[in-house]
């Protein structure tokens, strides 16, 4: 079946550090790809997404680019802000039928900026 | 601003106890989903909904079912509550989408088997 694999945290880094997340996918046919963020305290929300192969997701500073050959999506941040803190998940989305439009998600990075 | 709403934030009850989950949205949504996460094993599908009383199982469906009886409102229902269902469980819904629409997540309700 279709799954997700993230690197495991917790991630610690100094404020204006670079963040890499690795995530790496299997699916069956051509996914969208997704980065979910959730802060403390919060529910999680969209960070960014690419739909096709070679698309680069881009906000906030945080990138990821959907390379196929490598089913990877990994997400990059050049310089990160204690505001950074919080849980990264990598996400799926297959269409398999017209109902119904699920997300598989990886276990989720945490991750921790100090000042 | 849109919202998903769920009912409580904290949760605590017994061993054998029926546990009702509520989620609300108001965004009018046909995809309505309840995950639960837990450290290490990230989001685990439990049950989805992509219509008013249609319902299908995730990929962890045993020990819970659940009900949509209106567009706005999907209840997450455990029968008879076991500690391994000590989690937290989060709501989402979204429109359907052939690329995967955005999910809209519920802050999430913490819920402790006691």
């Amino acid at each position: 079946g279709d799954s997700v694999t993230q690197m495991e945290g917790p991630v610690t880094l100094s404020e204006e550090a670079c963040l890499t997340i690795n995530c790496t996918y299997t699916a069956t046919g051509y996914p969208s790809l997704f980065w979910y963020v959730q802060y403390p305290g919060e529910g999680l929300q969209l960070l960014l997404k690419a739909t096709k192969a070679d698309d680069k997701g881009s906000n906030k500073g945080f990138e990821a680019t959907y390379r196929k050959e490598t089913t990877s999506f990994h997400l990059e941040k050049g310089s990160v802000q204690v505001s950074d803190s919080a849980v990264y998940f990598c996400a799926l989305f297959l269409m398999i039928k017209a109902a119904g439009n699920k997300l598989t998600f990886g276990g989720g990075t945490r991750v921790l900026v100090k000042p | 601003d849109v919202k998903v709403t769920q009912s409580s934030r904290y949760l605590v009850k017994r061993t054998g106890e029926k546990v009702f989950l509520e989620c609300v949205q108001d965004m009018d949504h046909e995809n309505m989903f309840w995950y639960r996460q837990d450290p290490g094993l990230g989001l685990r599908l439990i049950y989805f909904s992509y219509d008013v009383k249609m319902k299908e199982k995730g990929d962890i469906p045993e020990g819970y079912s659940v009900s949509r009886e209106k567009k706005e409102r999907f209840s997450l229902i455990l029968e008879s509550a076991s500690t391994n269902q000590t989690s937290m469980y989060l709501c989402a819904s979204n429109s359907p989408g052939q690329t995967g629409e955005k999910l809209f997540f519920g802050s999430g309700t913490q819920l402790s088997v006691l």
